[in-house]
């Protein structure tokens, strides 16, 4: 059983077009995430939703939007998507601020 | 001065050697300190997790901690090819703000 899963794993895209990425984790954790890794592998946070609650809104264009339905599901919509958008996107939760994350395997986002 | 620095390596060591990889961070209100491991075109796993200083041994791992010269490391014994990947150090800080990951170290053990 795959804790955090994220679908769908590759995206490959155009310019222009709008796009979501789907998490859901079935561990019973309280908080969620979503980090971008770009190609040098640096992990940086966008956004954290704790009970459905949107906690954390880093620095991220607001062609960004997160959505969380409840509290084991935590979507990312993108539009108008940018050649910098590519990298991969990591979903992550957590029992707690501040206990160890369990990341999902990633999508792999390719602006074309 | 950023957060948390790590050296990128990459870092190369023949197989049963001792690895030391390491990070700094500016913040000393940090007190929640990990490792994770990540496989290529994996997820990040959390490998180690301490609170606050002091050393943590699991097995081959141990993480250490030393808060007055903001300094954590993590050391890896009788290093193995399956070690190869890269390793992220997080630091955190309270509830409500999200760990900080230094940009890895890329580790290669060969057999």
């Amino acid at each position: 059983d795959t804790a955090v899963s994220q679908t769908p794993k590759y995206l490959v895209t155009q310019m222009g077009n709008d796009k979501s990425i789907k998490c859901e984790q079935n561990l019973g954790h309280d908080t969620m995430y979503w980090y971008k890794q770009d190609s040098k592998k640096f992990l940086k946070i966008m956004f954290s939703y704790n009970n459905k609650e949107l906690i954390i809104n880093e620095t991220v264009p607001n062609r960004f939007s997160p959505k969380s339905p409840d509290k084991a599901h935590l979507n990312l919509h993108i539009n108008s998507l940018e050649l910098g958008d590519s990298a991969v996107y990591f979903c992550a939760s957590s029992q707690g601020g501040q206990s160890g994350y369990t990341f999902g395997s990633g999508t792999r986002l390719t602006v074309v | 001065q950023k957060e948390v620095e790590q050296d990128p390596g990459p870092l190369s060591v023949p197989e049963g050697a001792i690895v030391s990889l390491n990070c700094t961070y500016s913040n000393s209100a940090f007190q929640y300190f990990m490792w994770y491991r990540q496989y290529s075109r994996k997820g990040p796993e959390l490998l180690m997790y301490t609170y606050s200083s002091g050393n943590k041994e699991d097995g081959r791992f141990t993480a250490q901690v030393d808060k007055s010269s903001k300094y954590i490391s993590l050391f890896i014994r009788d290093s193995q090819p399956s070690d190869s990947a890269t390793y992220l150090c997080a630091i955190g800080n309270q509830a409500g703000t999200a760990l900080i990951f230094g940009k890895g170290t890329t580790l290669s053990v060969s057999s």
